[in-house]
C-alpha cells in the first residue's frame, strides 16, 4: 500500500472553477507539504502544514491529522494554474525525508 | 528571493561513466537533500545531509552514489558507474535552520544514460 495517495490523478477544469485535490496518508506525520511541478519539471513548495489551514493568494491547504487527510483548493482557477500538484509527507519515524504522492495533473482551460 | 540552483540542466552520459550533479543550496541553509524522479513516476528520496555527513539515505542510495559538500556553497551528487535505470530528473533541495523547515527545491538536472 502506498503511504501517500492522491486523488484525482487528473483533473480538467474551466477557468474560474473551484478545484480540490485530495491527499491521504497512512503514517503518523510531523508535516505535510504541497508542491507544484511545472511542465518543465521544476518543483515549487506551496505549503507546509502540520495542522489546520493555510492560505496564500488563491490557494488554500487544509489538513485533518486525525483523519490523515489533506486537501489543496484552488479558487478562481486560471490556465496558469495548470501543473502537477504533489502532496508529500514527513513521517515522524523518518527524520527529514519526504515521501511523495503520485501527483495530480491539473489542466485549466480558458 | 534566494533560490536553489543546479547544474547542468541536462546531462547525457554513456552507461558506466561517472557523473557529478551540482547544486548550490540557499546560503544560510543547513540541511541538504537529493531526490530523483524517473519519467512518469513519483519523486523519490535519495539522501539527506547535515553537518557534513549523511543523516538519512534510501535503499536507492547504494554504493554507486555519494554526496559531498566540497566547499561552503556546493553540494554534489556523484554516480560512479551510471546504469540505464539511473536516467531520471534529479532534484536538490535545502532547508533552513530547523529540522522541520520548508524544503526549497532546485530546478532539477535531467540525466540521460545511453
Amino acid at each position: 500500500k502506498n503511504e501517500v495517495e492522491q486523488s484525482p490523478q487528473n483533473l480538467t477544469a474551466q477557468e474560474g472553477e473551484f478545484i480540490t485535490i485530495n491527499c491521504s496518508y497512512s503514517v503518523g506525520i510531523s508535516a505535510l507539504h504541497w508542491l507544484q511541478q511545472h511542465p518543465g519539471g521544476g518543483i515549487v513548495s506551496l505549503f507546509m502544514l502540520s495542522s489546520g489551514k493555510k492560505k496564500h493568494g488563491r490557494l488554500i491547504a487544509t489538513i485533518n491529522i486525525q483523519e490523515k487527510h489533506s486537501s489543496l483548493h484552488i479558487t478562481a482557477s486560471h490556465p496558469r494554474d495548470s501543473a502537477v500538484y504533489i502532496c508529500a509527507v514527513r513521517s515522524r519515524a523518518a527524520g527529514n525525508k519526504l515521501t511523495f504522492g503520485g501527483g495530480t495533473r491539473v489542466l485549466v482551460k480558458p | 528571493e534566494p533560490e536553489v540552483t543546479q547544474t547542468p540542466s541536462h546531462q547525457v552520459t554513456q552507461m558506466g561513466q561517472e557523473v557529478i550533479l551540482r547544486c548550490v543550496p540557499i546560503s544560510n541553509h543547513l540541511y541538504f537533500y537529493w531526490y530523483r524522479q524517473i519519467l512518469g513516476q513519483k519523486v523519490e528520496f535519495l539522501v539527506s545531509f547535515y553537518n557534513n555527513e549523511i543523516s538519512e539515505k534510501s535503499e536507492i542510495f547504494d554504493d554507486q552514489f555519494s554526496v559531498e559538500r566540497p566547499d561552503g556553497s556546493n553540494f554534489t551528487l556523484k554516480i560512479r558507474s551510471t546504469k540505464l535505470e539511473d536516467s531520471a530528473m534529479y532534484f536538490c533541495a535545502s532547508s533552513g535552520q530547523g529540522v522541520g523547515d520548508t524544503q526549497y527545491f532546485g530546478p532539477g538536472t535531467r540525466l540521460t544514460v545511453l
